[in-house]
C-alpha cells in the first residue's frame, strides 16, 4: 500500500521569502502525484500534479514541485511567498486502483507567513 | 460549470442519529469519490464510484457507513447509529474518466459534529 509522509506539521516563512515543502512517498511503481491546498473554509484546490515525463512540474499560483525518483520525494516550491499563501498544504499520491484506490493524503503541512 | 457541491456544509446531530449528506459533481464526471478528515490530518479515503456502480467500499469506516449513486449522478454519503467518533469533515471529489490518470476536483466538504 501507498503511503505520504509529509515531516514538517507546521512552517513559518516570511513574507517574500522562499518556501520549500516536503514530501516523500512510499509506492512500488511510478506515482501520480499531486499537491493540494486548503484555505479555511475552503475545499481541496489542486496545485499541480506529476504523471510522467518533465520531473519539474509547474502549478498555479507560482508554485513548481520536482520529482526525484532516487529519493521518493516531490517537495513543493515557491520564489517569492505572499500573506494569501498562509494555508494548509496536502501531498497526495494515486494507487495503482485505476483511480479505485482514491488519493493517499500526508497529514498536511500549516504554512504560516510573518509579515 | 460550477463545480462540486455539498449539501448541508455543516450538520449538528445527537449521538444516536441517522445522517445524510449529498454530493452533486461535476456534469459529466464518471468518478465520485468520498473521504474523511478529521483535525490536523489529511482526507482519508472511503469508498469510490463509476458512474452508478461502486467499484471498491471496503474501506468504509464501518457498516454503519453506506453510500449511493443510483443514477451515476449525485451521491449519498449514509451514517448511521452516529458516534462521537464521527465527527469529522467529509468530502466529496469528481473526475472525469480520461487518459490514465485522475485528477480530482474536490467539494467544499460537509463538517459533521456528534453530541
Amino acid at each position: 500500500a501507498q503511503s505520504v509522509t509529509q515531516p514538517d506539521i507546521h512552517i513559518t516563512v516570511s513574507e517574500g521569502a522562499s518556501l520549500e515543502l516536503r514530501c516523500n512517498y512510499s509506492y512500488g511503481a511510478t506515482p501520480y502525484l499531486f499537491w493540494y491546498v486548503q484555505s479555511p473554509g475552503q475545499g481541496l484546490q489542486l496545485l499541480l500534479k506529476y504523471f510522467s515525463g518533465d520531473t519539474l512540474v509547474q502549478g498555479i499560483k507560482g508554485f513548481e514541485a520536482e520529482f526525484k525518483r532516487s529519493q521518493s520525494s516531490f517537495n513543493l516550491r515557491k520564489p517569492s511567498v505572499h500573506w494569501s499563501d498562509a494555508a494548509e498544504y496536502f501531498c497526495a499520491v494515486e494507487g495503482s486502483g485505476g483511480g479505485a484506490d482514491g488519493l493517499t493524503f500526508g497529514k498536511g503541512t500549516h504554512l504560516i507567513i510573518q509579515p | 460549470d460550477t463545480g462540486v457541491s455539498q449539501d448541508p456544509r455543516h450538520k449538528i446531530t445527537k449521538r444516536g442519529q441517522n445522517v445524510t449528506f449529498r454530493c452533486d459533481p461535476i456534469s459529466e464526471h464518471n468518478r465520485l469519490y468520498w473521504y474523511r478528515q478529521t483535525l490536523g490530518q489529511g482526507p482519508e479515503f472511503l469508498t469510490y464510484f463509476q458512474n452508478e456502480a461502486q467499484l471498491e467500499k471496503s474501506r468504509l469506516l464501518s457498516d454503519r457507513f453506506s453510500a449511493e449513486r443510483p443514477k451515476g449522478s449525485f451521491s449519498t454519503l449514509e451514517i448511521q447509529r452516529t458516534e462521537q467518533g464521527d465527527s469529522a469533515m467529509y468530502l466529496c471529489a469528481s473526475s472525469p474518466l480520461a487518459g490514465g490518470y485522475n485528477e480530482q476536483f474536490f467539494g467544499p466538504g460537509t463538517r459533521l459534529t456528534v453530541l
